[in-house]
């Protein structure tokens, strides 16, 4: 596609529900990103592929993050058994392959847990 | 593990003149990136310069520039003839440089303010 896209754009869920975040990279990139952004502050690394491969997750905050990226292309974000502190501005960002190349993101998705 | 601190929270400026955003960062590596972003209030992320650190010049596009200085880890943005449209938050960001691609880590952001 012309630009990285997540959905949904905004997404409303109750304390201990999981929630699936989508995100469709820019056609070609092999690398994708998956970034948490709390309110006012700078966006958090949380995990990243290439290809399939999940090649680091250690920014994941605890084992009720998730994330798979089976094809090599859409990548989803799943979040067991949500709490409060988990909402946040959901980002992803994609680029080719190389650590000089541009991440380019997506408009993100915003998590209320309430 | 690499820190980017961004010291000043909120900045203001009048329009057409010049304001500096600052950056420190601290890292054990010797190869890597860094990049400014910018936020505008529809929360998209636009990259807006990058330094590579191998490099002794200072990166510029346009109104931006950076002030590098590598052994005091610090990456300032300079934006000259500051426009209404340059109101945004601003990040400043760290990527090593390894053979691929790695993430970024982001400083907590400077609120630019720009008075007309």
């Amino acid at each position: 596609g012309a630009g990285v896209s997540q959905s949904p754009r905004y997404k409303v869920t109750k304390r201990g529900q999981d929630v699936a975040l989508r995100c469709d990279p820019i056609s070609g990139h092999v690398s994708l990103y998956w970034y948490r952004q709390a309110l006012g502050q700078g966006p958090e690394f949380l995990t990243y592929f290439n290809y399939e491969a999940q090649q680091d997750k250690s920014g994941l905050p605890n084992d009720r993050f998730s994330a798979e990226r089976p094809e090599g292309s859409i990548s989803t974000l799943t979040i067991q058994r949500t709490e409060q502190r988990d909402s946040a501005m959901y980002r992803c960002a994609s680029s080719l392959v190389g650590a000089d190349t541009e991440a380019f993101f997506g408009q993100g998705t915003r998590l209320t847990v309430v | 593990a690499q820190t980017v601190t961004q010291s000043q929270p909120e900045m203001s400026v009048q329009e057409a003149e010049t304001v500096t955003l600052s950056c420190t960062y601290d890292t054990s590596e010797s190869d890597y990136y860094l990049f400014w972003y910018k936020q505008p209030p529809s929360r998209q992320m636009i990259l807006v310069i990058r330094q590579e650190a191998y490099k002794q010049q200072n990166a510029t596009e346009n109104r931006f520039s950076v002030n590098f200085q590598k052994a005091a880890k610090s990456f300032s943005l300079k934006i000259s003839d500051s426009q209404l449209g340059d109101a945004a938050m601003y990040f400043c960001a760290y990527r090593r440089r390894r053979g691929g691609a790695d993430g970024l880590t982001f400083g907590k952001g400077t609120h630019l303010i720009i008075q007309p």
